[in-house]
C-alpha cells in the first residue's frame, strides 16, 4: 500500500517552454502533497504544500508564477514548471500524506521522482 | 538558526558489521523524527519514525533511538549488507504539523 505515482520519470525540454509533472497517489487519499526539489548531493528542499481544493503554499523564495501546483482531487497533485530555463534544471520530487492512516499520518510517501533538463 | 546535521562523508563498513548514523539538530523542538533511504536517481522510502517521548524503536535490522536533550537521533542497521547501500535521510518535523524538513543524508556503502 501506499504507493505514489510520479510521472514523467525524465524530461529534457527547450528553454522557454513549459513542462507538466504529475503526482498520483494510487491506493490513498491525500489531502496534502508536497513538491520538492533535490540538486546533486544536496538535501531535498521543500518548495510547496498543495493542499486538495485549495491555493498551495509556498516556501520562501519560490515563485508561485513559476511553479503552478493545481491539486484538483484526492489523488491527483500536478506542478508545471512555467518558462523553463536552464537553471530550473533539477530532481522533482512529490509525496503525499495519507488523510486516512491515523498514527501513522506524518509519513510521507515519496514518488520516484522527476528528473528535469532544461536546454 | 536551525540546523540539521547528518555527516556528510559517505560511511564505509564491511558486510554483518553494525552501521551507525548521526543525526543532530539545533533549534528545533520537534515532536517526532523520521529516517528515510533514498537510492540514486529515487524518492525517499520511509523506514522509521519516533516520537519526542519514545527513547528507541526497531523495525527487523533497523533500531532508532532520540534523545531530546542532547538533540540528537542514532540510526543503526544491524548485520548490514550490500543491500543496504543507500543515502540515508532524517527527517524532523518543521513544526505546524504538517512539513519535514530534511537533513543532507549520509551516503552508506557496505563491501563484501
Amino acid at each position: 500500500g501506499a504507493v505514489v505515482s510520479q510521472h514523467p520519470s525524465w524530461v529534457i525540454c527547450k528553454s522557454g517552454t513549459s513542462v507538466k509533472i504529475e503526482c498520483r497517489s494510487l491506493d490513498f487519499q491525500a489531502t496534502t502533497m508536497f513538491w520538492y526539489r533535490q540538486f546533486p548531493k544536496q538535501s531535498l528542499m521543500l518548495m510547496a504544500t498543495s493542499n486538495e481544493g485549495s491555493k498551495a503554499t509556498y516556501e520562501q523564495g519560490v515563485e508561485k508564477d513559476k511553479f503552478l501546483i493545481n491539486h484538483a482531487s484526492l489523488t491527483l497533485s500536478t506542478l508545471t514548471v512555467t518558462s523553463a530555463h536552464p537553471e530550473d534544471s533539477s530532481f522533482y520530487i512529490c509525496s503525499a500524506r495519507d488523510r486516512g492512516s491515523g498514527g501513522a499520518k506524518n509519513i510521507q510517501y515519496f514518488g520516484a521522482g522527476t528528473r528535469l533538463s532544461v536546454l | 538558526s536551525q540546523k540539521i546535521e547528518q555527516n556528510s562523508e559517505a560511511l564505509n563498513i564491511q558486510e554483518g558489521k553494525t552501521a551507525t548514523l548521526t543525526c543532530n539538530y539545533t533549534n528545533y523542538s520537534p515532536a517526532y523524527l523520521q529516517w528515510y533511504r533514498q537510492d540514486p536517481g529515487r524518492g525517499p522510502v520511509f523506514l522509521l519514525l519516533i516520537r519526542e517521548n519514545e527513547k528507541e524503536k526497531r523495525k527487523e535490522r533497523l533500531k532508532v533511538t532520540f534523545d531530546t536533550t542532547l538533540k540528537q537521533s542514532l540510526f543503526h542497521i544491524t548485520a548490514s549488507q550490500p543491500a543496504d547501500s543507500a543515502t540515508y535521510l532524517c527527517a524532523l518535523d518543521a513544526g505546524g504539523g504538517n512539513k519535514l524538513t530534511f537533513g543532507t543524508g549520509t551516503q552508506l556503502k557496505v563491501e563484501l
